[in-house]
C-alpha cells in the first residue's frame, strides 16, 4: 500500500499551535481524512481534503496539496482536551478503503 | 442503542482457540470494516464489506474469517488464535464507497488478548 508518514509525537504548550504534517505518494488517493483518537478511544472524523487548500473548521485546520503528496493539519488556541494522537488516511479505492498514517501523538502541556 | 457496537469489549482467549467480535450498527449502512490497532502501525485494514453478502480482504486478512448476512452485522472470526492477533480491534462503517465523501464512523473497540 501507500506509504504515509506523518511524525510520532509533537508536544506544545496550551493556547499555542501545532502543525501536524502528513507526506504520501502522490498517486493513488483521492482527498485525505484526518481522525483524532483519544487514549482508549475509538478515532472520530476530524476532516476531509478532497480539493487542493485550506479548510477551516472553528480552531481546527486541514490543508491538502494533491501534486505534492502533503497534508497538514493545524490545531490553533490548543487546548488540554486536544491531547490525542491524530491520524491521517487516504481512501485507496472506489471502495472507501482507508489507509492510515501511524498516528502523530500530540501532548499539551499546561 | 443506536450507532456501532462491538461486543465484548475485552476479551482473553488461549493460543489455538476460535474467537468471535460482534459489531453491530444501526444506520444501514452499506459499508463495514474491521481493523486492527498495534502500537507502532496505526490502524491496518482486515476485512471490509460493501454490503450484505459482498466482502473483501485488507491488508492483513491471514488468520481471519468475516460474514455479512444481514446489512447491521459483521461478525469477524479468528479461526485458531496466535498470540500474534493481541490487538485492539476496531468495527467501523461508512455510508458511502465510491471514493467520495465516506467518513467511517467506529465502534469503542475490541481489546483482544491471547495468551
Amino acid at each position: 500500500g501507500q506509504n504515509i508518514d506523518q511524525p510520532t509525537e509533537m508536544t506544545a504548550t496550551e493556547g499555542a499551535i501545532v502543525q501536524i504534517n502528513c507526506t504520501y505518494q502522490t498517486s493513488g488517493f483521492n482527498g485525505l481524512f484526518w481522525y483524532q483518537q483519544h487514549a482508549g478511544e475509538a478515532p472520530t472524523f476530524l476532516s476531509y481534503n478532497v480539493l487542493d487548500g485550506l479548510e477551516e473548521k472553528g480552531r481546527f485546520s486541514s490543508f491538502l496539496s494533491r501534486s505534492k503528496g502533503y497534508s497538514y493539519l493545524l490545531l490553533k488556541e490548543l487546548q488540554m482536551k486536544d491531547s490525542a494522537s491524530y491520524l491521517c488516511a487516504g481512501p485507496t479505492d472506489s471502495w472507501g478503503k482507508l489507509q492510515f498514517g501511524a498516528g502523530t501523538q500530540v501532548v499539551v502541556t499546561p | 442503542d443506536a450507532g456501532i457496537t462491538q461486543s465484548p469489549r475485552y476479551k482473553i482467549t488461549e493460543t489455538g482457540r476460535q474467537v468471535t467480535l460482534m459489531c453491530h450498527q444501526t444506520w444501514s449502512h452499506s459499508y463495514m470494516f474491521w481493523y486492527r490497532q498495534d502500537l507502532g502501525h496505526g490502524l491496518r485494514l482486515i476485512y471490509y464489506s460493501a454490503a450484505a453478502d459482498i466482502t473483501d480482504k485488507g491488508e492483513v486478512p491471514d488468520g481471519y474469517v468475516v460474514s455479512r448476512s444481514k446489512t447491521e452485522n459483521f461478525p469477524l472470526t479468528l479461526e485458531s488464535a496466535t498470540r500474534s492477533q493481541t490487538s485492539v480491534y476496531f468495527c467501523a462503517s461508512s455510508e458511502m464507497g465510491g471514493g467520495s465523501y465516506n467518513e467511517q464512523f467506529f465502534g469503542p473497540g475490541t481489546r483482544l488478548t491471547v495468551l
